[in-house]
């Protein structure tokens, strides 16, 4: 168990509406993830974080934003979802002294927009 | 941008069974990992390898990474219904710039019939 939460866990909106998932974790980890995973293409990057106030940008960013203002928590933001946002959202972090990179994710939060 | 390929996509076999997944890619990887995950649930890791040439066992699953680093296959002996689910490769950079950044295969559905 990594102690990450994700919440909500389940969100049904609006197009046009703005959502914030958080990802919180408990171990202090530097390194935080933002994934979506949809049908037939894995999980994909959309941002990640690498220290408090220290982020970037994954490889399908549009349309999202991220804010890290403390070392656990870690908040995705869609500023006016769109139908195409319809996704499962994980949040991963990668604990420190970890040699290869391996990833811990929490349960997902499971996104639909209308 | 680095893409791995992973086949089957679905592979649907009887109890006893054996079966092997791929992972293919163009690019070298400094690691490889391989997650299973759960219909609700996040991924979770099963092994990571490092190797060029490296065979690791994890009871009756064995993970190969193959010499150049570009793919990996994982093998699993005898099939049970418990080794339903959703089989994930992911390949990880080393380096400063990487952050621990992983690139995920499509990722293969596996069913096992009892």
């Amino acid at each position: 168990d990594a102690g990450i939460t994700q919440s909500p866990r389940h969100k049904v909106t609006e197009t046009g509406t703005p959502v914030t998932l958080r990802c919180h974790q408990t171990e202090n980890h530097r390194y935080m993830y933002w994934y979506r995973q949809d049908p037939g293409h894995g999980l994909r990057l959309i941002h990640y974080s690498y220290g408090v106030k220290d982020t970037d940008k994954g490889e399908v960013s549009d349309g999202y934003s991220v804010s890290r203002s403390k070392t656990e928590d870690f908040l995705l933001t869609l500023e006016s979802a769109t139908s195409s946002q319809t996704s499962v959202y994980f949040c991963a972090i990668r604990k420190t002294g970890g040699s290869a990179g391996e990833l811990f994710f929490g349960e997902g939060s499971r996104l639909t927009v209308l | 941008t680095q893409l791995l390929e992973q086949s089957p996509q679905f592979l649907s076999i009887q109890e006893g069974e054996n079966l092997t997944v791929y992972c293919n890619s163009s690019s070298v990887f400094s690691s490889l990992q391989w997650y299973r995950q759960e219909p609700g649930e996040g991924p979770v890791l099963l092994v990571t390898v490092v190797t060029g040439g490296e065979v690791k066992k994890l009871k009756r699953l064995t993970f190969q990474f193959g010499d150049a680093r570009k793919d990996s296959s994982l093998h699993i002996t005898a099939a049970q219904p418990g080794d339903t689910g959703l089989y994930l490769c992911a390949g990880a950079n080393a380096g400063g710039t990487s952050y621990g950044k992983l690139t995920f295969g499509q990722g293969t559905i596996l069913t096992v019939h009892p």
